[in-house]
């Protein structure tokens, strides 16, 4: 089955510990994303990956860390983490990239309290 | 900058009723547009997607056609369902982009009544 899979779903850690949250995907897409969510903001982008070794920041990228060694994982790790980086995280992947698709294939979400 | 304008929620409507969610835009290039959906406790998945002036996405009962000439692409649906009930988002990606990334606007919820 294709899917985008993230790992934890849930969390919950204290200021200042280091944590990565996985994210894999089956369909051998070039492109992938994380994104954030909060309320009354919609979805905005942290970093995203146009290929293997290659990334760059998105709207928000402050506090995150992200590492694309394999096409298929595309970890975000935040080294320090601090309580306003309490969100719901989506990674996502695409089939094309550089092309104007925009058909994301989202992961279920991680949620993460940072107390 | 390229950015996504939709209507604030939450919505709430009866069962059967029908639905019209705004969405209007601003892009420097030539944009594909895109309606998301969030049930609850799931990821996003694309719902309809128009790529060019005058196309009409659809999908699940639900319709949008992209109008250039108002920039706008809204959703709509005849008659809803309770599992219509979720999180809308509007979303381009715009061609002409140095970027390879899709803007979101910010989400409307509907909530719909038996």
């Amino acid at each position: 089955e294709a899917q985008v899979t993230q790992n934890p779903r849930y969390l919950i850690t204290v200021t200042g510990k280091k944590l990565t949250v996985t994210c894999s995907q089956n369909m051998n897409h070039e492109y992938m994303s994380w994104y954030r969510q909060d309320p009354g903001l919609g979805l905005r982008q942290i970093y995203y990956s146009m290929n293997v070794e290659v990334t760059d920041k998105g709207d928000v990228p402050e506090g995150y860390k992200v590492s694309r060694k394999e096409k298929r994982n595309f970890p975000l790790i935040l080294e320090s983490p601090s309580p306003n980086q309490t969100s719901l995280y989506f990674c996502a992947s695409s089939l094309i990239t550089g092309a104007n698709t925009g058909e994301l294939f989202f992961g279920e979400g991680s949620r993460l309290t940072v107390l | 900058g390229d950015s996504v304008t939709q209507m604030e929620g939450p919505v709430t409507l009866s069962e059967e009723a029908c639905l019209t969610i705004n969405c209007t835009y601003t892009a420097t290039g030539y944009p594909s547009l895109f309606w998301y959906v969030q049930y609850p406790g799931e990821g996003l998945q694309l719902l309809l997607k128009a790529t060019k002036a005058d196309d009409k996405g659809s999908n699940k009962g639900f319709e949008a056609t992209y109008r250039k000439e108002t920039t706008s692409f809204h959703l709509e649906k005849g008659s809803v369902q309770v599992s219509d009930s979720a999180v809308y988002f509007c979303a381009l990606s715009d061609r002409g982009s140095s970027a390879s990334k899709i803007i979101f606007g910010s989400g409307t919820r509907l909530s719909i009544r038996p």
